[in-house]
C-alpha cells in the first residue's frame, strides 16, 4: 500500500518563481519526514527534513511545511533555479530502520 | 572515492539466472540499506543492516532475495532464479546510524531480466 503519495507526477515553473511540491501520507505513526532530490543516472541526495514536533523547517531557498492534522507536507523552493530541475521524492519514517518514499515529482524550471 | 559505490552499474540477466549486486558504503557508516526502484516509482525498502547484523528484512519480496554484510562494510544483494518482475534499479544507501541520519545513496544497479 502507498503510505506516502505524491499526486503530481510533474511540475513546471519559471526561473525565479516559487516551486511548491506536495506530499500526503496515510500512516499517522510517521514522525519524521524528508525530501530527497534525484538527477538522472545518480542516486537520490538528501535535501531537507522535518520532525513531527515542528511545522516548518527552512534551509536557504528550501522550506518544508508539515500539517499533521491534514497529513500533508510541502516543499517550497524560492526562488527556483534551472539547476533545481530534478525528481523530488518525499519520504517518511516512524522508526529508525526503514523509510517510505513517494513516487516522486519531476520539477522543470524554465529559464 | 568518498561516496557510496555500487557495481555493476548495469546488469542484464536471462530469466532463471542468479545475480549478485555489490555495495561499498561510506567508510565508518554503521547502517546500510537496500532499496528497489521500479520505473516511475519511488525507492521501496528491501532490507537494513546495522554493522553486520541484518536488523530488518521485511521488504525482501521473496525468498529468492538474500542480502549479506559479513564484515560490517561491503554488502551483497543476491537474487536467485531471476524473474522479469525483478527488473528495476537497486539502490544502496548508508548512514552513520539509521534513517534519521542522512542516507547517502549510490547511483544504483539497473537490472534487466530478459
Amino acid at each position: 500500500d502507498q503510505q506516502v503519495k505524491q499526486n503530481s507526477p510533474s511540475l513546471s515553473v519559471q526561473e525565479g518563481r516559487i516551486s511548491i511540491l506536495n506530499c500526503d501520507y496515510t500512516n499517522s505513526m510517521f514522525d519524521y519526514f524528508l525530501w530527497y532530490k534525484k538527477y538522472p543516472a545518480e542516486g537520490p541526495t538528501f535535501l531537507i527534513s522535518i520532525s513531527s514536533i515542528k511545522d516548518k523547517n527552512e534551509d536557504g531557498r528550501f522550506t518544508v511545511f508539515l500539517n499533521k492534522s491534514a497529513k500533508h507536507l510541502s516543499l517550497h523552493i524560492v526562488p527556483s533555479q534551472p539547476g533545481d530541475s530534478a525528481v523530488y521524492f518525499c519520504a517518511a519514517t516512524y522508526n529508525n530502520n526503514d523509510m517510505r518514499f513517494g513516487a516522486g515529482t519531476r520539477l522543470t524550471v524554465k529559464p | 572515492g568518498a561516496g557510496v559505490s555500487q557495481s555493476p552499474r548495469y546488469k542484464v540477466a536471462k530469466r532463471g539466472q542468479d545475480v549478485a549486486l555489490r555495495c561499498d558504503p561510506i567508510s565508518g557508516h554503521v547502517s546500510l540499506f537496500w532499496y528497489q526502484q521500479a520505473l516511475g516509482q519511488g525507492p521501496e525498502f528491501l532490507t537494513y543492516f546495522q554493522n553486520e547484523a541484518q536488523l530488518d528484512k521485511s521488504g525482501l519480496p521473496s525468498d529468492r532475495f538474500f542480502a549479506e554484510r559479513p564484515e560490517g562494510s561491503v554488502s551483497t544483494l543476491k537474487i536467485q532464479r531471476t524473474q522479469q518482475e525483478d527488473s528495476a534499479v537497486y539502490l544502496c544507501a548508508s548512514s552513520l546510524v539509521g534513517v534519521r541520519n542522512i542516507q547517502y545513496f549510490g547511483a544504483g544497479t539497473r537490472l534487466s531480466v530478459l
